[in-house]
């Protein structure tokens, strides 16, 4: 089973600023790596997937890259909206695996 | 209007057997895996396991193989994750999703349903 860690755990953010989320993979996932953002008591939603590609209806200040074990999010200026929890989700092997998310909150 | 939509919440007895359902509408349910995520109170997203209603093709996690089951009726466009014995421990939201291809992530999500098993 390929194990996701994302750092860091929380992070502490004022609207406006860049943010980066990190995820790893314990092995090679290719670029078969999804985003999602969870909000409190709802469904998460897909941002990025196959690394870098936009859910459709994500905003442009979301963007992922990466391949391989390591990855990035990047929220480019944060919105008050954006404050959330977010997982990355590798899909190239089964078991498909998440990490243990990243809470974004207001600093 | 593409969603998922998931049955109500349940509330069970250790023991009890339970089957929840997770319905498709608006796009081609045979053409789109469904997956099915389990989130423990206060705790992360965990992949339980997925399957096909096209042909039932099904993938488990390990951390779940022979603890649940999953099954579709493409009749109706119906998922369903299902356990023959609850424990305590299966308290938590499920939540189901689709994904068009198994490698792209899960696009579209069901409301979740919270389960709570207590004595």
């Amino acid at each position: 089973e390929i194990v996701m860690t994302q750092s860091p755990g929380t992070l502490s953010v004022s609207p406006g600023e860049r943010v980066t989320l990190s995820c790893r993979a314990s092995q090679s996932v290719s670029i078969n790596l999804a985003w999602y953002q969870q909000k409190p008591g709802q469904a998460p939603r897909l941002l990025i997937y196959g690394a870098s590609t936009r859910a459709t209806g994500i905003p442009a200040r979301f963007s992922g890259s990466g391949s391989g074990t390591e990855f990035t999010l990047t929220i480019s200026s944060l919105q008050s909206e954006d404050f959330a929890v977010y997982y990355c989700q590798q899909c190239n092997n089964w078991p498909q695996t998440f990490g243990q998310g990243t809470k974004v909150e207001i600093k | 209007e593409v969603q998922l939509v998931q049955s109500g919440a349940e509330v069970k007895k250790p023991g009890e057997s339970l089957k929840i359902s997770c319905k498709g509408s608006g796009y081609r349910f045979t053409s789109y895996w469904i997956g099915w995520v389990r989130q423990m109170p206060g705790k992360g997203l965990e992949w339980m396991g997925i399957i096909y209603p096209g042909d039932s093709d099904t993938r488990y996690s390990p951390s779940f193989q022979g603890q649940v089951t999953f099954s579709a009726d493409k009749s109706i466009s119906t998922a369903y994750l299902q356990w023959s014995s609850l424990k305590a421990s299966d308290t938590a939201m499920y939540y189901c999703a689709r994904a068009r291809i198994a490698v792209d992530g899960m696009d579209v999500w069901g409301q979740g349903t919270t389960v709570t098993v207590s004595s």
